[in-house]
């Protein structure tokens, strides 16, 4: 079935370092792929999407681009802040398949 | 954006007891609405999918005499934990998807902690 792989954390950065969190997706079609953040204590938030190949989602400064060849969609932030510290969930879906995520990388941002 | 509330926020009960949570969309019509189980730093585990005025289904190993879900309205579904246990002790998230969404992209509510003791 459908999986998602992505980077185990848990991820340390300083303030203003740049971010990577790698993320590939197997499946049988072409998914749809998401990133989920998920604040302490709360539930999930959509943090942004790609519906197809060479798809970029943005948000919030955080970016991903829906990488056909490698079925790869690795988020990325340029200058990360101490209020991004939180989960992120990679996910996606094709077809008529629930939404599959990956385990969730922890990303703590230190001043 | 498409709202998704629940309740209670956070629960505690005592063993044996039964726990109702409530899983609504808000401003949207969800016709399928999806729950979750998420243990302390882990990933979310799918319990059951379900259709407005239709049986949910339940993904293998989830208990179904234990798990009740309901979903007797395009807003409101319903996950009652039967005889609860303190292993049944976890977060528990639902998400909704309908009419204002692309198919199968789901709103996430904030989750409900239930502790029992």
């Amino acid at each position: 079935g459908d999986s998602v792989t992505q980077m185990e954390g848990p991820v340390t950065l300083s303030e203003e370092a740049f971010l990577t969190i790698n993320c590939t997706y197997t499946a049988t079609g072409y998914p749809s792929l998401f990133w989920y953040v998920q604040y302490p204590g709360e539930g999930l938030q959509l943090l942004l999407k790609a519906t197809k190949a060479d798809d970029k989602g943005s948000n919030k400064g955080f970016e991903a681009t829906y990488r056909k060849e490698t079925t790869s969609f690795h988020l990325e932030k340029g200058s990360v802040q101490v209020s991004d510290s939180a989960v992120y969930f990679c996910a996606g879906y094709s077809g008529n398949t629930p939404l599959v995520f990956g385990k969730g990388t922890r990303l703590s941002v230190i001043a | 954006g498409a709202v998704v509330s629940q309740h209670p926020s956070w629960v505690i009960c005592k063993s044996g007891t039964s726990v109702k949570i409530e899983c609504r969309s808000l401003d949207f019509q969800a016709t399928t609405m999806f729950w979750y189980r998420q243990f302390p730093k882990q990933s979310l585990m799918l319990m059951a999918t379900s259709n407005e005025g239709s049986k949910a289904t339940y993904e293998q190993g989830v208990e179904k005499d234990k798990f009740l879900i309901n979903h007797a309205s395009l807003t409101l579904s319903t996950l009652t934990v039967t005889s609860a246990h303190p292993e049944d002790s976890s977060f528990y998230i639902c998400s909704a998807s309908g009419q204002l969404a692309d198919y199968n992209e789901q709103f996430f509510g904030p989750g409900t902690r239930l502790t029992v003791l």
